[in-house]
């Protein structure tokens, strides 16, 4: 399968714990994107990733949200200090230029 | 304002009928147009682009309104397994190509 890969599936843990998302896009993809999506929402973005370099962060993206995308290739997002909030579908995508991303099949994440 | 505008639905359509959507975006830099089609807890998947001399593909038909800053979906012969959110997106080069999302319309084809 050469899509977007993303995992876990599914996240639960318990408030003020740290998770960590983790995103592997299409080998020829030079952009990466983190989006996330609450019930009844479209995506919103959260960060966009050219190569390895972090290009763009959305006001959204409090402290406690890190990306990375060490080697141009694969990418983890991480919370820290969870708060309830944060409950979401994470999707990531990968794409080229101005052409439609694609997007893996999210991480589900749900704060106890 | 929302940057993306949709009508959240739900649309309620006999199987085989025609059904259509619009979308409105309100900044005039916006340059590539989507139509994503996005499954209960599923991911988001790429229905079709729209192109501003508007764009046919089977059954699904969008055309882009720039003077207006509207997209439309049409959907002929409607299928049962047409039930699905649309959601509406556009892009712009100068803000690193993010996709901006409407909230989307919610389809249900009845039998």
């Amino acid at each position: 399968d050469t899509g977007v890969s993303q995992n876990p599936r599914h996240k639960i843990t318990k408030r003020g714990q740290n998770v960590t998302f983790r995103c592997d896009p299409i080998s020829e993809h030079n952009r990466l994107y983190w989006y996330r999506q609450t019930l009844g929402q479209g995506p919103e973005f959260l960060t966009y990733f050219q190569n390895e370099a972090q290009l763009e962060k959305s006001r959204l993206l409090s402290d406690r949200f890190s990306a990375e995308r060490p080697k141009g290739s694969f990418s983890t997002l991480e919370i820290q200090r969870t708060e309830q909030g944060d409950s979401a579908m994470y999707l990531c995508a990968s794409g080229v230029s101005n052409q439609p991303q694609h997007f893996g099949d999210g991480t589900r994440l749900s704060i106890l | 304002r929302k940057e993306v505008e949709q009508d959240p639905g739900p649309f309620n359509v006999p199987e085989g009928a025609t059904v259509a959507f619009n979308c409105t975006y309100s900044n005039s830099a916006s340059q590539s147009f989507f139509w994503y089609r996005q499954d209960c807890r599923k991911e988001p998947k790429l229905l079709m682009s729209v192109y501003s001399s508007g764009n046919e593909d089977g059954r699904f038909t969008a055309q882009l309104n720039r003077a207006s800053q509207y997209i439309s979906l049409l959907i002929r012969d409607s299928k049962l397994s047409d039930s699905a959110t649309y959601l509406c997106v556009v892009n712009r080069r100068a803000s690193n190509y993010q996709l901006i999302w409407g909230a989307g319309t919610k389809l249900i084809i009845k039998p």
